[in-house]
């Protein structure tokens, strides 16, 4: 079974530039996750979703950041502009459902660096 | 709010020597506990977890048991290997706010040969 995947893996812009992050989830998993994983320190979760519904975006600096998962399959997370302090790993992650049960599998992340 | 407190790293062994990483948390009700191991170039990986009190959680030589009293829930192997070198993540998920994971800081373990 394919796991969860993302790309880019590294992507180096300059400040106040545009930069988008793709993810492809486990086949069949309805839930999705975005999570930001700063240098030295845990995941962070931005929004969550369930098929193409938004379930939790209460992290998500919505002024600068947005995320869509028009088809409830793969999912894309747009930084406009970036800042110094976005610099971080950016890890998706999908279970196949929503719920304590369902085990949460995670992709190997995009590195973003904002110079 | 939930919160999970972890031991700083680099935590530095030799082979076969015994490993110990501490987890505290913070949490309103009776959440499940996880370990997430990263290694380096791939993504978190569960590596154990416990959904009560007392429950052990145990995989590939690790345990960690859910301390209800302490609110703890340390990593332990008895003969660590190379191989075992990454960053550990000590997890916590409200079982009563959907899905959501909160995560500690991690720490790295380095063993050497």
């Amino acid at each position: 079974e394919a796991g969860v995947a993302q790309s880019p893996r590294y992507k180096i812009i300059e400040k106040r530039q545009s930069v988008a992050f793709w993810c492809n989830p486990i086949s069949g998993h309805a839930t999705l996750y975005w999570y930001q994983q700063i240098l030295g320190q845990g995941p962070k979760l931005l929004i969550q979703f369930q098929n193409n519904g938004v379930v939790d975006d209460s992290q998500l600096p919505k002024d600068r950041f947005s995320a869509e998962r028009l088809k409830g399959v793969d999912s894309t997370l747009k930084i406009q502009p970036a800042k110094l302090e976005d610099s971080a790993v950016y890890l998706c992650a999908s279970s196949q459902r929503q719920g304590p049960s369902y085990e949460q599998y995670f992709g190997p992340g995009t590195r973003l660096t904002v110079t | 709010g939930n919160s999970v407190t972890q031991m700083e790293g680099p935590v530095t062994l030799s082979e076969e020597a015994f490993l110990t990483i501490n987890c505290t948390y913070t949490a309103t009700g009776y959440p499940s506990l996880f370990w997430y191991v990263q290694y380096p170039g791939e993504g978190l990986q569960l590596l154990l977890k416990a959904t009560k009190a007392d429950d052990k959680g145990s995989n590939k030589g690790f345990e960690a048991t859910y301390r209800k009293e302490t609110t703890s829930f340390h990593l332990e192997k008895g003969s660590v290997q190379v191989s075992d070198s990454a960053v550990y993540f000590c997890a916590l998920r409200n079982n009563n706010a959907g899905n959501m994971l909160t995560f500690g800081g991690g720490t790295r373990l380095m063993v050497k040969p």
